[in-house]
């Protein structure tokens, strides 16, 4: 079975600053792709990123950027000039065309943005 | 355009009930999944329909059915509610069989559940 963690429950940065959320996943597929999720206090799960395994180069979207490391199975989650908006639960997930579309989610890492 | 669309928000039930759930999909959207979200388990994969066919299970009891209707609508079922029911249940909706084609998975507020 294919398991996602995130070994940082919690992560503080403070506002204009960069900070990395860790995520490592367990797997034998070749063909799966990985996600980050933010879910603020509003509980809605928004999609940050995404990556596909096949493809060697990070996904980038804006301030977000991931480091994918597929030897080492390792999908951090970079955010720069970090906003007071950005404070939210990012969940890592991964996802197969062999497990049927369904996501693993980690158990989370509660980012928190001081001014 | 409307987003996904869960009702209700919040529900308070006892052991022994039954509770349905329902999810409205984005407007041309065909796949509808449920997720289970807990503080101890995390998220975790209900189950997901794709014109109104179950493609995917995951995990759980039997207790735990949905359906989706024509109009893509989805409703979940959970009878006999134990104590451990008590959870964040998460719809998202996609235009096609799955966001890992391409397409973007886009998830609701959430029906907030809990059993006394």
């Amino acid at each position: 079975a294919q398991t996602v963690t995130q070994s940082q429950p919690e992560m503080s940065v403070q506002e204009a600053e960069t900070v990395t959320l860790s995520c490592t996943y367990d797997t034998s597929e070749s063909d799966y792709y990985l996600f980050w999720y933010k879910q603020p206090p509003s509980r809605q799960m928004i999609l940050v990123i995404r990556q596909e395994a096949y493809k060697q180069q990070n996904a980038t979207e804006n301030r977000f950027s991931v480091n994918f490391q597929k030897a080492a199975k390792s999908f951090s989650l970079k955010i720069s000039d970090s906003q007071l908006g950005d404070a939210a639960m990012y969940f890592c997930a991964y996802g197969a065309p062999n497990s049927g579309y369904a996501l693993n989610f980690g158990k989370g890492t509660s980012l928190l943005v001081t001014p | 355009k409307a987003g996904v669309t869960q009702t209700p928000r919040y529900l308070i039930k006892t052991r022994g009930q039954q509770v349905t759930l329902s999810c409205s999909p984005i407007s041309g959207h065909r796949s509808v999944s449920w997720y289970q979200q807990t503080p101890g388990q995390g998220l975790q994969f209900l189950f997901e329909y794709f014109s109104e066919t179950q493609r995917n299970k995951g995990n759980f009891p039997g207790r735990f059915s949905g359906r989706q209707f024509s109009n893509s609508r989805s409703e979940m079922n959970v009878s006999t509610l134990e104590l451990g029911d008590s959870a964040l249940y998460l719809c998202a909706s996609s235009s096609g069989p799955g966001q890992l084609d391409g397409e973007k998975l886009f998830f609701g507020s959430g029906t907030q559940l809990s059993v006394l």
